[in-house]
Formats: C-alpha cells, structure tokens, sequence
C-alpha cells in the first residue's frame, strides 16, 4: 500500500541552525507530495507541496524538492527560528484522490 | 475568513457513553474529512465526503462509528458506544474539491474515554 515514513524524533535545535527533515515513500502510483505542519494547539496547515519529479515545493524559507529515484521528499530551511517550533507531517496523495497519507510527524523545537 | 470549527474541544466521557463530534467547515468548500490522531498511530483518515456524500470511509475502525453531513455547512462524526481505545485527537478538515487544494483543518477535539 502507500506510505510515508519520516524520520524519528523529537528535534531539538538553536536558533538559526540549519533544519533537514528526511521523508521517504512507497506509492502504487505516481504521487503528489506534501509537507504540512502543525503549531502547538492547532491543526494542520499545508506549508508546501510538489507533484512531478524534480518539482521544488518553498514556502517561509522552507523547501523541499522530489526525488523520485530516492523516493524522498526532504524538508530544509536554511535558518530556523523560534517560531517554527511545530510538529512537521509529511504527506502523499495517489492517482488524484484527495485521500492524504501521513507520516507519523516530527517535533521540532527551535531554542533561542 | 472563519476557519474549519470544531466542537467541543474537549470531551470527558465514561466508557459506553454516546460521543458526538461536530463540525463546520469553511464556506464554499465542497470536500470535508475526518482524521484521527494517537501517539501509535499518527494520523489517520477516517472517512471524507464530496459535496455531502461519502466517497471513502475505509478508516472507519468499526461499526461504532458513524459520520454524517446532512448539509454543506454540517457534519458530524458518531462513536457509540465508546471505548477507551477511541481516546485521541479527532480533526475535521475542508478543501475545495481537488487532490492539489490544501486542506484546511480545525482545532481539533481531545476525546478522553474513562
């Protein structure tokens, strides 16, 4: 079946520190790629997404680029900052259905 | 603009009990979803509707749960009776309908089933 595995956590990391966050996939079909987040006390947001290979996803200083030969879809920010303090999703949607498959989450915690 | 509402936020309840999730998504938005949260097993789509009609409810754990949107400004997700088990974050979320439109999602309600 489809699926997302992300990379364990919880992160914990300083002020303007560089941030990857490793997401792979398995996909019966050609999927679409997402990277949602989610602020302390709130639902999901989508921060970016891509749907072809090679396609770059940005927002807010994050990017994300997909790798089809990898199967990855790697988050980075250059510089973080206390308020990207968030638990990060990655995601994939299949075939055009809006049926959305989660990674588990990572937690980030960005200390000034 | 409003955002997704969810009602309640918390819910404290004895195991048996009938629980009611209620939700309203963002106006003129035609695709609406169910998820559920646990530390085990991350987020899950239960079920989600298309301009009111269930298009996919292979999530739904069992019989216990049920889901409705009578209307495209309603929905409401039904655990009777509920167990211990069912203990998580559930989370409504509405999109224009597409696989390329985000989904905006509510707060969310924390279900505790004693």
């Amino acid at each position: 079946g489809d699926s997302v595995t992300q990379m364990e956590g919880p992160v914990t990391l300083s002020e303007e520190a560089f941030l990857t966050i490793n997401c792979t996939y398995t996909a019966t079909g050609y999927p679409s790629l997402f990277w949602y987040v989610q602020y302390p006390g709130e639902g999901l947001q989508l921060l970016l997404k891509a749907t072809k290979a090679d396609d770059k996803g940005s927002n807010k200083g994050f990017e994300a680029t997909y790798r089809k030969e990898t199967t990855s879809f790697h988050l980075e920010k250059g510089s973080v900052q206390v308020s990207d303090s968030a638990v990060y999703f990655c995601a994939l949607s299949v075939g055009g259905s809006e049926k959305l498959v989660f990674g588990k989450g990572m937690k980030l915690t960005v200390n000034p | 603009d409003a955002g997704v509402i969810q009602s309640p936020r918390h819910e404290v309840t004895e195991m048996g009990q009938e629980v009611t999730l209620r939700c309203k998504p963002i106006s003129g938005h035609n695709s609406l979803f169910w998820y559920r949260q646990t530390m085990m097993r991350g987020l899950e789509l239960l079920i989600y509707f298309n301009n009111n009609v269930p298009i996919d409810d292979s999530g739904m754990p069992e019989d216990r749960f049920s889901a409705k949107m009578p209307n495209a400004s309603f929905s409401t997700l039904k655990i009777q009776p509920s167990e211990p088990r069912d203990s998580a974050v559930y989370f409504c979320a509405s999109s224009l309908r597409g696989f390329l439109q985000p989904q905006h999602f509510g707060d969310g309600t924390r279900l505790s089933i004693l």
